[in-house]
């Protein structure tokens, strides 16, 4: 069964950092494409993250760029990103997400709720 | 950027109806376009892959369609627990979109 559960989420003051992962099971991590996808309070969803297959390669959304890091540990089957220099914009439920390919975001973590205030 | 713009923002419909849902591309996304369903509390779901490809385990009722610039998600006859925030998604371009989402609702 394909499971992926998201940790590291909390309050954390504007400015500050915090380190989000992901330990997938069920499949393995290097064989596909991950990301991370955000959601605001009441709001829609937004494309924060990429990570290609070849672990080197990643692409990130205009609003983080710069101030996230994306990585991953194939050993330990789990994903992370890194989240510095936040704000108050940056609140927001944090879903880890497989990419199956063609067949889209096809597997989707619980989330972990990051919230940024003084 | 591909902008997606989703109508309508709600949709008010009674179970045993038929759903009729709309996503624009400000270009050309080919058929590059993903539905997902979401509700209350939890993550979203994928629907439909590639613009008219079911996801596994996905009911009939749910369809998809269009090519280029105009999709269609389609519930016919509507269950309750399809009443949800849906979204559509284009991974043609980067950075990978979403729409503001239509939200179905029981009338």
């Amino acid at each position: 069964e394909v499971q992926l559960v998201e940790s590291g989420g909390g309050l954390v003051q504007p400015g500050g950092s915090l380190r989000l992962s992901c330990e997938v099971s069920g499949f393995t991590l290097s064989y596909y494409w991950m990301h991370w996808v955000r959601q605001a309070p009441g709001k829609g969803l937004e494309w924060v993250s990429f990570i290609h297959t070849d672990g080197t390669t990643t692409r990130y959304g205009d609003s983080v760029k710069g101030r996230f890091s994306i990585s991953r540990d194939t050993a330990k089957n789990t994903l992370f990103l890194q989240m510095n220099t936040l704000r108050a914009e940056d609140t927001a439920v944090y879903y880890c997400v497989r990419d199956g390919g063609n067949v889209g975001f096809d597997y989707w973590g619980q989330g972990t709720l990051v919230t940024v205030s003084s | 950027e591909i902008v997606l713009t989703q109508s309508p923002a709600t949709l008010s419909l009674s179970p045993g109806e038929r759903a009729t849902l709309s996503c624009g591309a400000s270009q050309s996304i080919n058929n590059y376009l993903a539905w997902y369903q979401q509700k209350p509390g939890q993550a979203p779901r994928l629907l439909i892959f590639d613009a008219s490809n079911r996801a596994t385990g996905i009911p009939a009722r749910f369809s998809g369609s269009g090519s280029g610039t105009d999709f269609t998600l389609t519930i016919s006859n509507l269950e309750p627990e399809d009443f949800a925030v849906y979204y559509c998604q284009q991974r043609s371009n980067w950075p990978y979109t979403f729409g503001q989402g239509t939200k179905l609702e029981i009338k």
